[in-house]
């Protein structure tokens, strides 16, 4: 089966400071991927979806410019978290979609701004 | 964001009993997914159904997709320990051209008692 890679696992960093979470695909291309995010004792929420080669398309109330998404291949898209606060702390998951194997999530980044 | 109604919100049971859970909208989905989701991790692709009416079983496991499109169940026979997690519905919506994204249920949180 399909086998995401989702890094770092965890991150702490300071509030002010950005965070990059990257989500790889190991065995199939993947076109497209998604970015959720998930509060304590919630369902996940999607943020935004990725094409590769293209702009990605942002969830209503979601600011692109806070949180940056690059997807340059199929196999690796990336999430940047800038200016984090604590307010931005949440689990953090992508999720590939490929024809074969349909939807994959990674293992999800935990993050806290302190 | 748009979310799915799912119930129940959680439940606490013996080993060996069976469990049920649902999950409506008023909105029509082609796909429905169901994922478990352990505590620090991804969600994990239970079963899928792609069919107004289809049954569909894996292991103990077992989900049907509501006639009208806009409800899905998920049973549990013979409960285990290990089946403790968070379950999640997930539905795919209807939508032209790209990759449909993935709309997720409020959840149902199962804990078993051995």
């Amino acid at each position: 089966g399909a086998v995401v890679s989702q890094h770092p696992s965890w991150v702490i960093c300071k509030s002010g400071t950005s965070v990059k979470i990257e989500c790889r695909s190991l065995d199939f291309q993947a076109t497209t991927m998604f970015w959720y995010r998930q509060f304590p004792k919630q369902s996940l929420m999607l943020m935004a979806t990725s094409n590769e080669g293209s702009k990605a398309t942002y969830e209503q109330g979601v600011e692109k410019d806070k949180f940056l998404i690059n997807h340059a291949s199929l196999t690796l898209s990336t999430l940047t978290v800038t200016s984090a606060h604590p307010e931005d702390s949440s689990f953090y998951i992508c999720s590939l979609h490929g024809r074969l194997y349909g939807y994959t999530f990674g293992s999800g980044t935990r993050l806290t701004v302190v | 964001g748009q979310q799915l109604n799912q119930s129940p919100q959680s439940m606490f049971i013996q080993e060996g009993e069976d469990v049920s859970m649902n999950c409506t909208s008023s909105s029509i989905f082609n796909t429905w997914l169901w994922y478990k989701q352990d505590p620090g991790e991804g969600p994990v692709l239970l079963i899928a159904l792609y069919k107004a009416g289809e049954l569909t079983s894996n292991g103990r496991l077992t989900a049907q997709f509501g006639i009208t499109r806009k409800d899905s169940f998920l049973n549990i026979s013979a409960s285990i320990p290990s089946d403790v997690g968070i379950y999640f519905c997930a539905g795919q919506l209807l939508r032209g051209g790209a990759t449909n994204k993935l709309i997720f249920g409020t959840g149902t949180l199962l804990a078993v008692q051995p």
